[in-house]
């Protein structure tokens, strides 16, 4: 159980295009889903929270109008990448968490890379 | 300020030498504490919540145990599969939705 999807798994874009990232839990619904931003050898670094049916919650220095989230159902959230530039290549991480349960259950990543 | 520091940054074991990670914790009233194991290129992989000091939880050779300061993650008689980083998260009782992730340990098992 706690399975939680993203697709694409790797995608390559040029600059100045829109990239989405789906998050999907594929056996729960997730009341609160979470996408997190991971440099090289770092750890991960929240960008944003988002609970179903409301707007994401950003963290401090996360651009809103470049990192749009949306959490349409409780078992969907979509991360899209406005307007890429090279800094923005990176690997994105969501995760899911239902109601009660403390722990997040993390998808398997999506790694970006912007040309 | 909330926060979370693991040690070592590396450890290479011998298959079967058995030790400890470590997770060192600062947070305004503990929620719960979480160890996580995450392979190159993958999101990690949930382990264990611990909730309160004193508590201690397994899975197959691994065994979690939390202080009121600190969590440690005792790995017995590892395999070279075993090998992969692993990150610590806390979770305070002021917010709900944020964890604390450590920089984790890059734990690496010779056959």
């Amino acid at each position: 159980g706690a399975v939680v999807s993203q697709h694409p798994s790797r995608v390559i874009c040029k600059s100045g295009t829109s990239v989405k990232i789906e998050c999907r839990s594929l056996d729960f619904q997730a009341t609160t889903m979470f996408w997190y931003r991971q440099f090289p050898k770092q750890s991960l670094m929240l960008m944003a929270t988002s609970n179903e049916g409301s707007k994401a919650t950003y963290e401090q220095g996360v651009e809103k109008d470049k990192f749009l989230i949306n959490h349409a159902s409780l078992t969907l959230s979509t991360l899209t990448v406005t307007s890429a530039h090279p800094e923005d290549s990176s690997f994105y991480i969501c995760s899911a968490r239902s109601r009660g349960p403390l722990e997040q259950y993390f998808g398997p990543g999506t790694r970006l890379t912007v040309t | 300020e909330d926060q979370v520091t693991q040690s070592p940054e590396a450890l290479r074991l011998q298959e079967g030498e058995s030790s400890s990670l470590n997770c060192s914790y600062t947070v305004s009233g503990l929620r719960g504490l979480f160890w996580y194991r995450q392979d190159p290129g993958k999101g990690p992989e949930f382990l264990f919540t611990l909730y309160s000091a004193g508590e201690e939880k397994e899975k197959e050779r691994l065994k979690a145990t939390l202080t009121k300061k600190e969590s440690f993650l005792h790995i017995t008689a590892p395999k070279p599969e075993d090998s992969a980083t692993y990150l610590c998260a806390v979770q305070a009782r002021g917010n709900f939705n944020k964890f604390y992730f450590g920089s984790g340990t890059k734990l690496n098992v010779k056959p």
